[in-house]
């Protein structure tokens, strides 16, 4: 069974504290690592789709990467509208099924 | 374009009562997937819909069921509601059945009393 783990749960940071959130996975036969990011009452934002381990993608302050068994999301600098739940998910098999982790919560004080 | 909409996007019913929510994707978006959201366990995939037909289902009783029409909008359907079915439920939209991303909408949020 696909398993999605991440951590911290949840994160306080100084504006202009940089930090990273981590996902690791179980997944036999990966095609896809998604990084949503989801703010209170609304639904998952997309932020970014990787494929094969050792691809990073950029987005403003943040960058995700991607290893065989997981993945960083990075936070340059960040400002307190980066203050959301982040979460991961993993795609594998037919369709379009995810398998989502826990999310980690980051509050990011001025 | 315009973005998913889920309608209603509140919802308050009773326990045994039946609910029926509705997705409409991104215009050109094919493949329509029902997740439940709760706190304590987090996204669960619901079901998935591609070309009019379920393609995955997750592992949730058969009172949760869904459909798709020929013009991709979708709808998700729950049966003698139980209070624990409160929750946020999201569909999500893609162009094909390949992976490619999901974009979510706002959600329905169900109350069950």
């Amino acid at each position: 069974e696909d398993q999605v783990t991440q951590s911290p749960e949840a994160l306080r940071l100084q504006e202009g504290e940089s930090s990273s959130l981590n996902c690791s996975y179980t997944v036999s036969g990966l095609r896809g690592l998604f990084w949503y990011r989801q703010d209170p009452g609304k639904g998952p934002e997309f932020l970014f789709t990787l494929y094969s381990a050792g691809e990073e993608k950029e987005k403003e302050r943040l960058k995700a990467t991607l290893t065989k068994k997981e993945s960083f999301l990075h936070i340059t600098a960040p400002k307190p509208e980066d203050s959301a739940t982040y979460l991961c998910a993993v795609h594998r098999g037919a369709g379009n099924k995810l398998t989502f982790g826990g999310g980690t919560r980051v509050l990011v004080k001025p | 374009k315009a973005g998913v909409t889920q309608t209603p996007r509140y919802l308050i019913k009773t326990r045994g009562q039946q609910v029926t929510l509705s997705c409409s994707p991104i215009s050109g978006h094919r493949s329509v997937s029902w997740y439940q959201q709760t706190p304590g366990q987090g996204l669960q995939f619901l079901f998935e819909y591609f070309s009019e037909t379920q393609r995955n289902k997750g592992n949730f009783p058969g009172r949760f069921s869904g459909r798709q029409f020929s013009n991709s909008r979708s709808e998700m359907n729950v049966s003698t509601l139980e209070l624990g079915d409160s929750a946020l439920y999201l569909c999500a939209s893609s162009l094909d059945g390949t992976g490619a991303e999901q974009y979510f909408g706002p959600g329905t949020r169900l109350t069950v009393t």
